[in-house]
Order: C-alpha cells, then sequence, then structure tokens
C-alpha cells in the first residue's frame, strides 16, 4: 500500500536559518505529493502541491521538487521565519480516494 | 467564501456516550474524509465518502458511523464514546481523485 515517511522532529531553528524536512514515499502509480502546514489550533492547509516527476511546487518561500528516482519530495526554505513556527504533513494521493500522510515534523522557530 | 466547517470545536464525553461531529461543505466536493490526529501518528483516515449515499471505510473505522444524504454534510457518529477515541477530528473534503484536500478547523474530542 502506500506509505509516507517523513523526518521526525521537532526541529528548532533560529530565525534566518535554512530548513529542510525529509520525505520519501512508497506508492503504486504516480501519484500527487502535497505538503499541508498546520498552524496551532487550526486545520491543515495546503502549502504546495506537484502532481508529476520533476515538478517543483513553491509556495511562501518554500519548495519541493518531486523526485520519482529517489520517491522523494523534500521540503526547504532558505529563511525562516518565527511565523514559519508549525506542523508540517508530507502526503501523498495515488489515483484513488484516499490521502496518505506522515506523522508531521514540528518545527519551531526561535527569534 | 465558508469552505469545510466543523462542529463543535471542542467537546467533552464520558463514556459510553453517543454524539454526532457535524461537517458540511459549500464547494460542492464530490469527495468528503474524516481523520483523526494523535500525536506522533500523522493523520488516519476514518470513513471517506465519494459522492452522497456511498461510503466506505477508512484504515480506523471501528467505533465509527457515517452517512452522507447530500453532497454538502458528512456527519460522523461516535456510537458509545471510550477513551481511545480522545483525539482531534478532521473532516475534508477534494474535488477528486489526486487532488487536494480542504480542511476544516478540526474538533478536539475528549472522553472521560
Amino acid at each position: 500500500g502506500n506509505s509516507v515517511t517523513q523526518m521526525e522532529g521537532p526541529v528548532t531553528l533560529s530565525e534566518e536559518a535554512f530548513l529542510t524536512i525529509n520525505c520519501t514515499y512508497t506508492a503504486t502509480g504516480y501519484p500527487s505529493l502535497f505538503w499541508y502546514v498546520q498552524y496551532p489550533g487550526e486545520g491543515l492547509q495546503l502549502l504546495l502541491k506537484a502532481t508529476k516527476a520533476d515538478d517543483k511546487g513553491s509556495n511562501k518561500g518554500f519548495e519541493a521538487t518531486y523526485r520519482k528516482e529517489t520517491t522523494s519530495f523534500h521540503l526547504e526554505k532558505g529563511s525562516v521565519q518565527v511565523s514559519d513556527s508549525a506542523v508540517y504533513f508530507c502526503a501523498l494521493s495515488s489515483g484513488d480516494y484516499k490521502l496518505s500522510f506522515g506523522a508531521g515534523t514540528t518545527v519551531t522557530v526561535r527569534a | 467564501n465558508a469552505g469545510v466547517t466543523q462542529t463543535p470545536k471542542f467537546q467533552v464525553l464520558k463514556t459510553g456516550q453517543s454524539m454526532t461531529l457535524q461537517c458540511a461543505q459549500d464547494m460542492n466536493h464530490e469527495y468528503m474524509s474524516w481523520y483523526r490526529q494523535d500525536p506522533g501518528m500523522g493523520l488516519r483516515l476514518i470513513h471517506y465518502s465519494v459522492g452522497a449515499g456511498i461510503t466506505d471505510q477508512g484504515e480506523v473505522p471501528n467505533g465509527y458511523n457515517v452517512s452522507r444524504s447530500t453532497t454538502e454534510d458528512f456527519p460522523l457518529r461516535l456510537l458509545s464514546a471510550a477513551p481511545s477515541q480522545t483525539s482531534v477530528y478532521f473532516c475534508a473534503s477534494r474535488t477528486g481523485k489526486g487532488t487536494e484536500a480542504f480542511f476544516g478547523q478540526g474538533t478536539r474530542l475528549t472522553v472521560v
């Protein structure tokens, strides 16, 4: 079946540091890949997505590239801010009705 | 544009009580799902629906019931609450296969 493995947290960074959260997946077919963000006390929001190999999703300074050869979709941001403190989820959808989520990575950015 | 609306936001139940978590979406999405979120486990699918009158089980369906009489609404029923059902519950909707999901704000449920 489909599964997503993402880097365990928590991750604590200083403002303006570089952030990487690793995500690898197992799926049948050609999945769509997503990163969701959850701010404290809120629901999940889509951060970015990619639907085919070598696509790069980007939003709010975050980027992730769909790498089929390494089955990965790592999330990166070059200079984080305190407002980026949140829980980040990698997810995939492989042509069926379900989204499979990773366990989530808690990121805390200190001023 | 309301998106996905869940009620209530918080609920405390006693073991054995029943209740219904409400979910409504105004985006005319066919696909709707219920997830529970527990620390270190990501989101796990409870039940889902691909259209009015059609529902199916997800990974962790035991103790929960759903129905979908309209496109807009997808309530989740807890039949006899247990402490193991203490969790945060999210409803989500999607336009179709492979598309992103839109989530509600969540319901934090505590069963004592």
